[in-house]
């Protein structure tokens, strides 16, 4: 059966440090792969998704970057972490084709201080 | 392009019914729905493509009205398992396939 590892599951980190966040999927090959944010009490936006290796897809213009660098892992990244970047993290996967649900990881929580 | 929901949050009793809405501008492949528990991962519902199709899960169904752009999540005789928010997700056609865009998201209560 396919899983979805995401760590950390919190994070606490200062203005202006750096950041990573890694999501890996294990038992399927080729997956579409997502990263949400979701801020306090707040809907979930898309920030990027890739649908294969090297192919990743920016949504919001931010300080943030992602990158795929193996099939089945996706990298979440920042070089200086603003305020605003506080949230709640969640990467998701799901199967080629536009019929498939999304499975989502059980989220970073980040905060900014 | 994000979809719109309605109502923004909605308080039931056990047993009562529900009914959540989203619409979108754009003309959808599909609708996604989704449900998210506080603390935690949303976890999926179902799924709806285009063609008008209905689908049930237990007492959680929901229909797509692809004239419209919208769809309907219909809850009934609720549980207290059933609270939490509720997204729906779409994927807009003429955009890239596998694009998911959710709503705000629909806060419901079920109380005793």
């Amino acid at each position: 059966s396919q899983t979805i590892h995401q760590w950390p599951a919190t994070l606490v980190q200062p203005v202006g440090s750096p950041l990573s966040l890694e999501c890996t999927v294990e038992g399927t090959s080729n997956p579409n792969l997502y990263w949400y944010r979701q801020a306090a009490g707040r809907g979930l936006q898309l920030l990027f998704y890739s649908v294969g290796i090297g192919q990743i897809s920016s949504e919001v213009p931010q300080n943030l970057s992602a990158s795929r660098p193996q099939d089945r892992q996706f990298i979440l990244s920042s070089k200086k972490l603003l305020l605003s970047d506080s949230g709640f993290y969640l990467c998701a996967w799901s199967s080629q084709g536009n019929n498939s649900p999304l499975h989502f990881g059980n989220g970073t929580r980040l905060t900014v201080t | 392009q994000q979809p719109v929901q309605s109502p923004q949050a909605v308080i039931l009793r056990e047993g009562e019914d529900a009914v959540i809405n989203c619409s979108s501008s754009k003309a959808l492949y599909s609708v996604h729905w989704y449900r998210q528990k506080h603390g935690e991962a949303p976890v999926f519902l179902m799924i709806l493509l285009k063609g008008g199709e209905q689908k049930g899960h237990e007492k959680i169904s929901a229909s797509f009205n692809e004239k419209k752009q919208q769809s309907s999540l219909y809850l009934t005789a609720s549980q207290l398992s059933y609270s939490g928010t509720y997204f729906c997700g779409t994927e807009v056609m003429g955009t890239s396939y596998d694009k998911v865009i959710f709503g705000p998201g629909t806060s419901l209560s079920v109380i005793p």
